[in-house]
């Protein structure tokens, strides 16, 4: 099955500056490829997603990239404000209605 | 966005009760709904995949007898907990993924129950 691995675990980052959380997948079969936040004691919420027809997408403050050769992909947010401050995962999917596998999260800190 | 809902959002029992929660899609039909379990500070466990009509899909090391998914409608999914231990106390989140078009692969969070096993 698909193996998803996240780094790093913990970031912490001086508001204003750049955070990047990178992750690999294993299955060369998964095309889909989400990220989500999540606050504490609250739900994943879905910031942004990519597919595999794509090398890059954006969305204001926040970036993802797509490196299928290497089976690597990466959140980039930029000008980084303290209500980033969360725990980010990233996940993989085959798509359609195929089950969607997570990575094990980065816990992000914005320093004011 | 679709909003995903779910009850309760927390519940204490005592040892040995069985707990029921529901997983429901407000403004959509989610064909494929998703079970996960989270522990503090460790990521989502997928449990199990519950599509509507059908069997659930229980993922290697869950207990199909212990923990009882029926996705009876379109809109609704529940997970049964049966005779509850300390162990199981944790954060059980649902997602659902509704069909066709661009948001098939978008799973969307219910807000989750935080389940409290005396």
């Amino acid at each position: 099955g698909e193996n998803v691995e996240q780094h790093p675990s913990t970031l912490s980052v001086q508001e204003g500056d750049s955070a990047v959380i990178k992750c690999t997948y294993s299955d060369s079969a998964s095309n889909y490829f989400p990220w989500y936040k999540q606050e504490l004691g609250k739900r994943p919420q879905l910031i942004i997603d990519i597919r595999s027809n794509v090398g890059e997408k954006k969305d204001q403050r926040i970036a993802v990239t797509l490196n299928k050769t290497a089976k690597h992909f990466s959140l980039h947010i930029t000008e980084t404000q303290p209500e980033d401050s969360a725990v980010y995962f990233c996940a993989a999917s085959t798509g359609g209605y195929q089950k969607v596998t997570f990575g094990t999260g980065t816990k992000l800190q914005v320093i004011p | 966005g679709a909003v995903v809902s779910q009850h309760p959002s927390r519940v204490i029992c005592k040892s040995g009760t069985s707990v029921k929660i529901e997983c429901r899609s407000l403004d959509f039909q989610a064909t494929t709904m998703f079970w996960y379990r989270q522990f503090p500070k460790q990521s989502l466990m997928l449990m199990a995949t519950s599509n509507e009509g059908s069997k659930a899909t229980y993922e290697q090391g869950v207990e199909k007898d212990k923990f009882l998914i029926n996705h009876a409608s379109l809109t609704l999914s529940t997970l049964t907990v049966t005779s509850a231990h300390p162990e199981d106390s944790s954060f059980y989140i649902c997602s659902a993924r509704g069909r066709g078009g661009e948001g098939t692969d978008t799973q969307y969070f219910g807000p989750g129950t935080r389940l409290t096993v005396l």
